[in-house]
């Protein structure tokens, strides 16, 4: 099943705009939250990440809202520009050993379009 | 000076081939991934090596065979491919080991399969 929920699919907004991202999670053992983000035709490259123990962290434009309790976390992206046009992921990993070790489940992805 | 490149970039074949795909990464990490991301742009891992050590089988068909001769190559050899092995494949890399945290992952640019 899907371990880690992302919407929406799609999201268009004006230059300058704020741009939101939202993500669900189940499964408390996950200890690692990042942001992958996309052009087309290249790999995935991460934007901004955090851990449980903090409730935002904010990299420029970036920020990421944690809601532990509620098992929520989203990507605020400020004064978007047509440069941020790309798909956004969200991930959850958990540190640990044998199978578990270094595995991203990534949600389903968001693609951005920021209009001039 | 790529981080983590695969090749080829584009490989396009018939079904009932065999293919190979090739990943290095100098980056020095110790851990090394294949995702799979298909048509919807869903990424799903499919295997990891921790020092050239299997770590993480995903339900795979057995088809789909990784190599790891040292810690800086990953390859992917497919079998017998069929028309849903169409897809985009990356390889990642990471400096996760056990014990260590959970760490940003590099991907390559993909190889993008076409099964005809």
């Amino acid at each position: 099943q899907q371990q880690v929920k992302q919407s929406p699919q799609s999201l268009i907004v004006q230059k300058g705009g704020i741009s939101i991202i939202n993500c669900a999670y189940e499964n408390t053992a996950f200890d690692y939250f990042p942001w992958y983000q996309q052009f087309p035709g290249k790999g995935p490259a991460l934007l901004i990440a955090i851990r449980p123990d903090v409730s935002e962290k904010k990299e420029g434009r970036f920020t990421i809202s944690f809601n532990k309790s509620a098992k929520q976390f989203s990507l605020h992206i400020m004064d978007s520009q047509p440069g941020d046009s790309a798909t956004y992921f969200c991930a959850a990993s958990i540190e640990g050993r044998g199978s578990t070790l270094g595995r991203l489940y990534f949600g389903r992805g968001t693609q951005l379009t920021v209009w001039p | 000076d790529t981080a983590v490149s695969q090749t080829p970039k584009y490989l396009v074949t018939q079904m009932g081939n065999d293919k190979s795909i090739k990943c290095e990464q100098n980056l020095g990490h110790d851990t090394m991934y294949w995702y799979k991301q298909d048509s919807k742009k869903f990424l799903k891992i499919m295997f990891s090596y921790n020092n050239k050590e299997l770590i993480i089988n995903e339900t795979v068909p057995n088809r789909f065979s990784p190599k790891s001769p040292d810690k800086a190559h990953l390859n992917l050899h497919i079998n017998s491919l069929e028309l849903g092995d169409s897809a985009v494949y990356f390889c990642a890399s990471s400096p996760r080991g056990l014990g260590l945290l959970n760490t940003e992952a590099f991907f390559g640019q993909g190889t993008r399969l076409t099964v005809v």
